[in-house]
């Protein structure tokens, strides 16, 4: 068990819709990461926050958003999802950014 | 952007072989760090090296880094068929994140 709490599990959504997804870190980690990985594919960097303050930014679209909250924990929000939305959404807490990450078991968001 | 190059993208083995993947950078690298994820399962965090030349066993895992930083090795000696998964290098990026590779999808054939 990593420490790092992700809902839900599974997301079946249609296109257009939008959907949250949540992820409680490590306690004691003040770093909150997103990843995308699809089918067979790498972990593509999305966002990164630290202490609530969004501290890098990857290939996030302008549909996604994020944002971190006092308490530590992050929401990743998709909008008008589209049909390659569909991935495996992973949120990973560090320490710090040079750190380790560990990683959620993952959001599996399917848009039909 | 920054980018982590890794070799092969698949590799298929039978039981008790050895496998090596590669991590290459164009750019110097302050660390590099190596995960393991299982099928259906998340990324591991296995190892980080830092020095120049540092090379670091787990067990039947031997991780190199180069002398320059910009590449790294992770050497697995006599596969078993726990070793299945991919295997991911991680870069920190000039933002402070970490950029992962495309990874190495490992398959052993028992």
């Amino acid at each position: 068990d990593s420490g790092v709490t992700q809902t839900p599990k599974h997301l079946i959504t249609a296109t257009g819709q939008r959907v949250t997804l949540r992820c409680s870190p490590r306690s004691g980690d003040l770093s909150v990461y997103w990843y995308q990985q699809s089918l067979d594919q790498g972990l593509q960097f999305l966002i990164q926050y630290y202490n609530g303050e969004e501290r890098a930014k990857g290939n996030i679209l302008e549909r996604f958003s994020a944002q971190q909250f006092p308490d530590l924990h992050s929401e990743l929000n998709l909008s008008s999802l589209e049909l390659g939305d569909s991935a495996l959404y992973f949120c990973a807490s560090s320490v710090s950014g040079a750190s380790p990450l560990h990683f959620g078991n993952g959001t599996r968001l399917t848009v039909t | 952007g920054q980018q982590v190059m890794q070799i092969p993208q698949y590799q298929h083995v039978q039981e008790g072989e050895d496998f090596t993947t590669y991590c290459n950078s164009s750019t110097t690298l302050s660390n590099i760090q190596w995960y393991k994820q299982r099928p259906g399962g998340h990324p591991v965090f296995l190892i980080q090296l830092v020095k120049s030349g540092e090379v670091k066993k787990q067990k039947r895992l031997t991780f190199q880094f180069g002398e320059a930083k910009k590449n790294s090795s992770l050497h697995i000696t006599a596969t078993q068929t726990t070793d299945v998964g991919t295997y991911f290098c991680a870069a920190g990026g000039s933002q402070g994140n970490l950029i992962f590779g495309k990874g190495t999808k490992l398959s052993v054939k028992p």
